[in-house]
């Protein structure tokens, strides 16, 4: 069975500062993604990033970026120029890609609560 | 498209009671999902299903039960309703190959009295 951890309950920074959530993760696995979804208070559930294993390159969505350490089994998001509505809580999830092709779903972290301050 | 569809967005229940939460998608996804959120933790496992007519455990499968007649629709449903069933409920789907992602519906708030 996988786990993911992620030990920060809370953050809060300063409107266009730079914050980094951590993410770390335990499997056997060898072959599985990892993803960063934003749940703001509308309760969606909204993909901000995903990562797979076999990739090297860390993955980037406009200020949103990945620092993937697959060795130390890291997975931590970085936030540039934070905005007002980037509040919102970030689950850090992982999916194993298994002959089902990851039919049996994700393993969510207990989340970050992120806030931005004006 | 309108994606995921879940109904009712808020229920309250007796303890005992009965009820069915409806999951649609629209997006012909052969995978489909359904997760719990419990206050201040991330989202857990209920069910899921690789097709129709095909259904398996996850992690946290007890008080539920689910079917899946069409590709389009995944139904859960809870027995006896028991307090610890209070939670946010959110159905998902996803593509067998493409990129992976899994589609959230918004939710369904049930608070078991």
């Amino acid at each position: 069975a996988q786990t993911v951890t992620q030990s920060q309950p809370e953050m809060s920074v300063q409107e266009a500062e730079t914050v980094t959530l951590s993410c770390t993760y335990d499997t056997s696995e060898n072959n599985y993604y990892l993803f960063w979804y934003k749940q703001p208070p509308s309760r969606q559930m909204i993909l901000v990033i995903r990562q797979e294993a076999y990739k090297q390159q860390n993955a980037t969505e406009n200020r949103f970026s990945v620092n993937f350490q697959k060795a130390a089994k890291s997975f931590s998001l970085k936030i540039s120029d934070s905005q007002l509505g980037d509040t919102a809580m970030y689950f850090c999830a992982f999916m194993k890609v298994g002959s089902g092709g990851g039919a049996d779903g994700l393993t969510f972290g207990k989340g970050t609560h992120l806030i931005i301050q004006p | 498209n309108a994606g995921v569809t879940q109904t009712p967005k808020f229920r309250i229940l007796k303890i005992g009671q009965s009820m069915t939460l409806q999951c649609t998608q629209d997006m012909n996804h052969n995978y489909m999902y359904w997760y719990r959120q419990d206050p201040g933790m991330g989202l857990k496992l209920i069910y899921y299903s690789v097709g129709a007519g095909i259904t398996d455990k996850g992690e946290v499968p007890n008080g539920y039960n689910v079917s899946r007649s069409t590709t389009e629709d995944f139904p859960l449903r809870l027995e006896l309703a028991a307090p610890s069933q209070t939670s946010v409920y959110f159905c998902a789907s996803r593509d067998r190959g493409g990129i992976n992602e899994q589609f959230f519906g918004p939710g369904t708030r049930l608070t078991v009295l």
